[in-house]
């Protein structure tokens, strides 16, 4: 398989824990996104890179939230403190570095928080 | 700061309809347009993107946009169950690298 690959794919925690998902992108995609998505909303925007480059962060990835993309290839998403309104889906994208490409998603890591 | 509207439904529709889907975008500026397909507890999946004002076909599906009342629907013909899902309409700015989503309306169709 080719695609996205996130992982875990699912992960309950207790609040106050640190959780970790790491995402593999595309071959050759040099853009990666992190998204989250609640039951009955489209999915938010967090972060994105451009290789290794974290370019853009969203008001929504509060402190406790921090993003690498150490070689320009995986990617981790890590949250500190987890929190029980932490509790989602954790979606990575990935796509090519050209104007209007197209942003294909990984299946996604669920969190749970207790 | 750029909203993507969508009703969310749900829409309900019999097999072999045609379901239209509707998306309004705030960002006039917003240059690409696309539609993903969100199965229950799956993760969202292209089914189509559209630049340029007017029609896209692709298969059972047809995408149209008007960048002037910033407004852009998906129409499924022969509409199966296997379409039942979310319809997430996503929208990039221009200069932005990233998409805006709206929240998806959940499609249904019977047998």
């Amino acid at each position: 398989d080719t695609g996205v690959s996130q992982d875990p794919r699912h992960k309950i925690t207790k609040r106050g824990q640190n959780v970790t998902f790491r995402c593999d992108p595309i071959s050759e995609h040099n853009r990666l996104y992190w998204y989250r998505q609640t039951l009955g909303q489209g999915p938010e925007f967090l972060t994105y890179f451009q290789n290794e480059a974290q370019l853009e962060k969203s008001r929504l990835l509060s402190d406790r939230f921090s993003a690498e993309r150490p070689k320009g290839s995986f990617s981790t998403l890590e949250i500190q403190r987890t929190e029980q309104g932490d509790s989602a889906m954790y979606l990575c994208a990935s796509s090519l570095g050209v104007s209007g490409n197209t942003i294909y998603f990984g299946e996604g890591s669920w969190l749970t928080v207790v | 700061q750029k909203e993507v509207e969508q009703n969310s439904g749900p829409l309900s529709v019999p097999e072999g309809a045609i379901a239209s889907l509707n998306c309004t975008y705030s960002d006039r500026g917003s240059q690409s347009f696309f539609w993903y397909r969100q199965y229950s507890g799956k993760s969202p999946e292209l089914i189509m993107f559209i630049y340029s004002n007017g029609d896209k076909e692709d298969g059972r599906f047809t995408a149209q946009l008007n960048k002037a009342s910033q407004y852009v629907s998906l129409l499924i013909r022969d509409s199966q169950p296997s379409d039942s899902a979310t319809y997430l309409c996503a929208v990039k700015g221009s200069g932005y690298s990233t998409l805006t989503f709206g929240k998806g309306t959940m499609l249904l169709v019977s047998p």
